[in-house]
């Protein structure tokens, strides 16, 4: 499985853009990737997947170069509510099975 | 409805108790697992179920037994209970065992604590 390598914590105000960059040079050719949120007190909820360019729904945006080798996960406009642990999670369907989860990001927001 | 449940939220027992946590899922998935999240916060993989049948043991010691009644149900029984055991269990479903890693649902944790 690819390595994965995030900052260990950011800090932002209500209202900014936050973008939270993780490595993986060893990504595989089938591999995706993948974003996790764990809210404190909860279990890790699914953010967006993408496997290259760009990938967009109503929480975030993923942005993933053409090497693959990093991609950028893109919160606008956060809020205090954004406050948690970011999982960055490179794998194939054939590891999907068993994720593996790395250190996260842990993004404060604050006021 | 919650999709993942597990009871009980919070568990703290002495050292060499026994104790079962529980999950069960309304997803109608056929895979289950149960991660182990330690004080710094790192999210390992204990055991995965699909439909009742046990796919992934990772080397976890044999005082933990997972237990699956039927494909929504997976229990955890944790016996002779040590100190370092305290950490949060997550149970976990996917829709199949080759699910794509955004399949996953997560339940809310189980706070273990051993004193």
């Amino acid at each position: 499985l690819a390595k994965t390598t995030q900052p260990i914590s950011m800090d932002s105000y209500e209202g900014q853009e936050v973008n939270i960059t993780c490595s993986h040079n060893n990504i595989a050719t089938n591999d995706y990737i993948t974003w996790y949120q764990q809210f404190p007190s909860q279990g890790p909820r699914f953010i967006i997947q993408g496997y290259k360019t760009k990938v967009t729904n109503e929480v975030a945006s993923l942005f993933i170069p053409a090497d693959r080798k990093s991609s950028t996960l893109s919160l606008p406009r956060v809020s205090l509510s954004d406050t948690a642990v970011y999982y960055c999670l490179v794998g194939g369907v054939e590891y999907g099975n068993k994720l593996v989860f790395g250190a996260g990001t842990i993004l404060r927001v604050k006021s | 409805d919650t999709a993942v449940s597990q009871t009980p939220k919070y568990l703290v027992t002495q050292m060499g108790n026994d104790k079962s946590i529980k999950c069960e899922q309304n997803l109608g998935h056929d895979t289950m697992y149960w991660y182990k999240q330690d004080s710094k916060k790192f999210l390992k993989i204990m055991f995965s179920y699909n439909n009742k049948e046990l796919i992934i043991n990772e080397t976890v010691p044999n005082r933990f037994s997972p237990k699956s009644p039927d494909k929504a149900h997976l229990n955890l029984h944790i016996n002779s209970l040590e100190l370092g055991d305290s950490a949060v269990y997550f149970c976990a479903s996917s829709p199949r065992l080759t699910a794509s890693s955004y399949g996953y649902t997560f339940g809310s944790g189980t706070r273990l604590t051993v004193v």
